[in-house]
C-alpha cells in the first residue's frame, strides 16, 4: 500500500524558517519525481514544486522559487520542503504527492494527508 | 501560466447525471486531469490524460475533452460523491482550477 506521511507542521512566527518531511513507503521511493501542493484555508490548490528521481532537476513555481526548497534523501525514502522568510500568506495545509509519468504528461496519484502550517506571531 | 476555470458550484439530486466543466486559458491538448477532495481529506485522482479512469474509481466517473475544453461526467450522481471537483494540466507547469464544489439536493 501506497502511504505518503507528512510531518514537521505548526505554528511558526513571521519570517522564520519551517522545514516539513514527508516519508513514504510502499513502493520504489527512487523511481519517483515527487512534488508539492499547498492549500490555503478555504482555498484551492497551489503547485509548489517537484524533484526528479536523483535530485537532479528540481522544478518550483516562480513566486515560491526563493523561499522554498525541495529536497529528498532516497536512502530514508523521505522528501522535504525548507521554507524560509514565511509570511501570513504562506499558511495552508501541505501535501506531498507521488507523481506518475505517462509520456511527457504526470499527475499526481498518490497524496499525503497533508500537514497544517499556520504562520502567526 | 495556463489558467483553469472551473464553475463554483453545482448542486443536483442523486441519480441524476452532472457534468464538471473546465476551460483551460491555452490548449493543453489531453494533458488534463481530475481530482476530487471531500471536506478534511486530500485529493484524489479520479481521471487522467483528459479520459482515463484511475484504477479503483468507480465507472460512473468518466472524462473527456482535449485542447482549452474539459469535462468530468458522474453518471448516476451518488450521496458519496458530495465534493469539489479539480482539474489540473500538465502543459506546462502544474496549475489547477478553482474547484467545484458539489453539494446533492
Amino acid at each position: 500500500e501506497v502511504k505518503l506521511v507528512e510531518s514537521g507542521g505548526g505554528l511558526v512566527q513571521p519570517g522564520r524558517s519551517l522545514k516539513l518531511s514527508c516519508a513514504a513507503s510502499g513502493f520504489s521511493f527512487n523511481d519517483y519525481w515527487m512534488g508539492w501542493v499547498r492549500q490555503a484555508p478555504g482555498k484551492g490548490l497551489e503547485w509548489i514544486g517537484e524533484i526528479n528521481q536523483d535530485s537532479s532537476t528540481i522544478n518550483y513555481t516562480p513566486s515560491l522559487k526563493d523561499k522554498f526548497t525541495i529536497s529528498r534523501d532516497n536512502a530514508q525514502n523521505t522528501l522535504y520542503l525548507q521554507m524560509s522568510k514565511l509570511g501570513s500568506e504562506d499558511t495552508a495545509i501541505y501535501y506531498c504527492a507521488r507523481e506518475t509519468t505517462e509520456g511527457i504528461s504526470y499527475y499526481f496519484d498518490y497524496w499525503g494527508q497533508g500537514v497544517m502550517v499556520t504562520v502567526s506571531s | 501560466d495556463t489558467v483553469l476555470t472551473q464553475s463554483p458550484a453545482l448542486a443536483v439530486s442523486p441519480g441524476e447525471r452532472v457534468t464538471i466543466s473546465c476551460r483551460a486559458s491555452e490548449s493543453v491538448s489531453t494533458l488534463m486531469h481530475w481530482y476530487q477532495q471531500k471536506p478534511g481529506q486530500q485529493p484524489k485522482l479520479l481521471i487522467y490524460l483528459a479520459s482515463n479512469l484511475e484504477s479503483g474509481v468507480p465507472a460512473r466517473f468518466s472524462g473527456s475533452g482535449s485542447g482549452t475544453d474539459f469535462t468530468l461526467t458522474i453518471d448516476p450522481v451518488e450521496a458519496d460523491d458530495t465534493a469539489t471537483y479539480y482539474c489540473q494540466q500538465s502543459w506546462n507547469d502544474p496549475t489547477f482550477g478553482g474547484g467545484t464544489k458539489l453539494e446533492l439536493k
